[in-house]
């Protein structure tokens, strides 16, 4: 079965520090996997994905991700945070269904908050 | 383009009532998904359609919880009788076919249970 850890549940930081948010997955194939953030109210915003190729995956808003198979990670980089980041993320990995389609499975997510 | 709707945005029920919602997907997008987010946790698929036919059903629990996709665009997730712990948003997502890595999320529809 496919998991999602993100051992984070909350973290505080600067705005202008940089910052890495953990993600650990557990897939029994090459996973897709994906970063979403999403607002208080919001719906989930897609960050940045990976399905094949280059293990650095640039999104949105100067974010990146690496993938690293020998570590089961895909943890999320912000190079400067700005006080408009401040929400929570998370990590998914997904997978396809027998049936068809695909399955994502999240993490539990991981609070930023960014004091000024 | 027009992203997903979902309504209500928020309910309040007491428990044993029944409640539904509603989810308008991208148009051409032929899968769509319900999720359930408790607090604190991550989402939670807990049915997934392609076109009108049920792909995935396996963490609905069938007991309570139905979910209806007729013509293959809208949908409804229906609650009857709801339990306190069904508390959560309850997000509306749909993708192209077979390509749930490009789903898209509606806001979301907030229950509480009293």
């Amino acid at each position: 079965a496919q998991s999602v850890t993100q051992p984070d549940i909350h973290i505080t930081v600067s705005e202008g520090a940089s910052l890495e948010l953990r993600c650990n997955y557990s897939y029994g194939a090459t996973p897709y996997l994906f970063w979403y953030v999403q607002s208080p109210g919001q719906g989930l915003q897609l960050l940045l994905k990976y399905f094949s190729g280059d293990t650095l995956v640039q999104g949105i808003k100067g974010f990146e991700a690496e993938f690293k198979r020998s570590q089961s990670s895909f943890n999320l980089r912000i190079p400067s945070v700005h006080w408009s980041d401040a929400a929570e993320y998370f990590c998914a990995v997904g997978g396809m269904l027998t049936g068809g389609g695909n399955k994502l499975t999240f993490g539990t997510g991981t609070q930023l908050k960014v004091e000024l | 383009e027009a992203g997903v709707a979902q309504s209500p945005r928020y309910k309040i029920i007491e428990k044993r009532q029944s409640v539904a919602f509603w989810c308008n997907p991208i148009s051409g997008h032929a899968t769509l998904y319900w999720y359930q987010q408790i607090l604190g946790q991550g989402p939670k698929l807990l049915i997934q359609f392609q076109n009108n036919g049920v792909v995935d059903d396996s963490q609905l629990p069938k007991d309570r919880f139905s979910a209806e996709r007729l013509k293959g665009v809208d949908s409804t997730l229906k609650i009857q009788p709801a339990k306190l712990e069904d508390s959560a948003v309850y997000l509306c997502a749909s993708s192209p076919l077979d390509r749930g890595e490009l789903a898209f999320f509606g806001q979301g529809t907030r229950l509480t249970v009293v």
